[in-house]
C-alpha cells in the first residue's frame, strides 16, 4: 500500500538557524498538508497546498514558516529562526481529493531545537 | 468545527470487541463523522467515517445514533496492534484539514 514518507525521522537544530522538513505524499494525491504535535498535546494544524499554492493556514502558520512543492514529488516545510517552542512533531499527509477523502499521514519528524 | 466528547481512555481485553464512544450533540447536517487512531511513535492514521447510516471497512465498523448525537466506533476483535488514541473527529463536507481533539486511549490487556 503506498505510503507517506517524511525525512528526516529526527532533527536537532540550534535556535536561529533554518531548518527543512521533507515529505513524499502518495503519487496520484493532490492535496498536501502539515499538521504539528507538541509532546503530550493535540495534533494542531498548519496548512494545507493544492494545486502548488496555499489553500488554507492556521495562525500558527506565520511568516516564520514556508511550504514548497519543488518538484512533482516532494513536499517540503521550512521553518525559518526556529525557536524553543517549534519543538514537536511534525506530521505530513496527503488526499486524493478534499471533500471527505481520507488523510493520509506520515510517520513524522521529530524536532528538537537546542 | 462542532466540538466531539470522548472517554480520556478505555480498556479491552484482546480479542474481545471495543465499542469506542463520541458525543457531538452540535453536529450540523454537513458535518461527517471520520475517525483516526493514532498508534504509539506513528502519525494519525484514517480508520472510518459515515454521515448518517452505520458504515463497515476491514478495520471496524460506526453505528451513528439516528439523530446523530452520537456515534460509536466498533472493533469486533481487539489485538495488541489496536491498543492506540482514537481521535473522533466532526468535518464539514466543504472543510479542508482536519481538527483534532484529545481523542480516547485504548489499552488492550493480553
Amino acid at each position: 500500500e503506498p505510503e507517506v514518507t517524511q525525512t528526516p525521522s529526527h532533527q536537532v537544530t540550534q535556535m536561529g538557524q533554518e531548518v527543512i522538513l521533507r515529505c513524499v505524499p502518495i503519487s496520484n494525491h493532490l492535496y498536501f498538508y502539515w499538521y504539528r504535535q507538541i509532546l503530550g498535546q493535540k495534533v494542531e494544524f498548519l496548512v494545507s497546498f493544492y494545486n502548488n499554492e496555499i489553500s488554507e493556514k492556521s495562525e500558527i502558520f506565520d511568516d516564520q514558516f514556508s511550504v514548497e512543492r519543488p518538484d512533482g514529488s516532494n513536499f517540503t516545510l521550512k521553518i525559518r529562526s526556529t525557536k524553543l517552542e517549534d519543538s514537536a512533531m511534525y506530521f505530513c499527509a496527503s488526499a486524493l481529493g478534499r471533500q471527505n477523502q481520507p488523510q493520509h499521514f506520515g510517520d513524522g519528524t521529530r524536532l528538537s531545537i537546542l | 468545527d462542532a466540538k466531539t466528547t470522548q472517554p480520556n481512555s478505555m480498556e479491552s481485553n484482546e480479542e474481545e470487541p471495543v465499542h469506542l464512544p463520541c458525543n457531538h450533540s452540535t453536529i450540523s447536517g454537513t458535518d461527517y463523522i471520520h475517525w483516526y487512531r493514532q498508534l504509539p511513535s506513528q502519525g494519525p492514521e484514517y480508520v472510518i467515517h459515515g454521515l448518517t447510516s452505520n458504515v463497515n471497512n476491514r478495520m471496524a465498523s460506526l453505528a451513528i445514533a439516528e439523530d446523530r448525537k452520537s456515534s460509536t466506533l466498533i472493533l469486533h476483535r481487539a489485538t495488541l496492534r489496536d491498543a492506540a488514541v482514537y481521535y473522533c473527529i466532526l468535518r464539514d463536507i466543504e472543510a479542508n484539514n482536519l481538527f483534532f481533539g484529545t481523542g480516547t486511549r485504548l489499552t488492550v490487556i493480553p
